[in-house]
């Protein structure tokens, strides 16, 4: 059975930093790709990043790149999200999410990590 | 931010059908990504409904179909039942913005 569980969200100043992280099991976790997904309070779904399976290549939504980092170790069958310059709008609940393969649709998700920006 | 479009909200009886629409443009759907749905239950995360248009994973009932068609996809709902409230979102890759996008997301209730 495919699980994953997220970590490491937490309450955070305006412009400070979190990373979260994402422990999979029950798969080859190094054979899929990996996103990050994240829901305001009371809104809809927000894509955030992507990973290769082999972590060679990286994908970010344009209110994101340049302040967040998507990594893996599938050494330890983990994901991050490293999140920095962080603002008010990053308010959220982060969920990871398991790929078909690579860019295909997200088969599987986490119960979420909750994410909160305090001025 | 969504570039997929969706009706806030749709409602029917029990036992009756409801559709749900999903509206991209030529960068995502119009280009033939596929689209795929999702089901969030009250307080719970996302579970995936539909692939690939109009598959349904093993477990989900055949009340729920999808199509797609141009720049849309439809999410059709039969014999609505009370545990179909849940809000349900369209999702596809769009190649401009090399990744995912997801539609603004329907609320369905069970009148």
């Amino acid at each position: 059975e495919v699980q994953l569980v997220e970590s490491g969200g937490g309450l955070v100043q305006l412009e400070g930093s979190l990373r979260l992280s994402c422990a999979a099991s029950g798969f080859t976790f190094s054979s899929y790709a990996m996103s990050w997904v994240r829901q305001a309070p009371g809104k809809g779904l927000e894509w955030v990043s992507a990973i290769s399976g082999s972590g060679g290549s990286t994908y970010y939504a344009d209110s994101v790149k340049g302040r967040f980092t998507i990594s893996r170790d599938n050494s330890k069958n983990t994901l991050f999200l490293q999140m920095n310059s962080l603002r008010a709008e990053d308010t959220a609940l982060y969920y990871c999410a398991k790929d078909y393969l690579h860019f295909d649709w997200l088969d599987n998700w986490g119960q979420g990590t909750l994410v909160t920006v305090s001025s | 931010q969504s570039v997929l479009t969706q009706p806030p909200s749709v409602s029917g009886a029990p036992g009756q059908r409801v559709t749900i629409s999903c509206t991209g443009s030529s960068s995502n759907i119009g280009a033939g990504y596929d689209v795929h749905w999702y089901q969030q239950l009250p307080g719970t995360a996302p579970k995936l409904l539909i692939y690939g248009n109009n598959n349904r994973p093993s477990g989900v009932p055949d009340r729920f179909s999808g199509s797609k068609s141009g720049t849309s996809a439809s999410l059709a709902i039969t014999g609505l039942q009370a545990d179909d409230e849940a809000d349900y979102y369209c999702q596809s890759y769009d190649s401009s913005l090399t990744g995912y996008v997801f539609g603004t997301g329907t609320k369905v209730a069970v009148l």
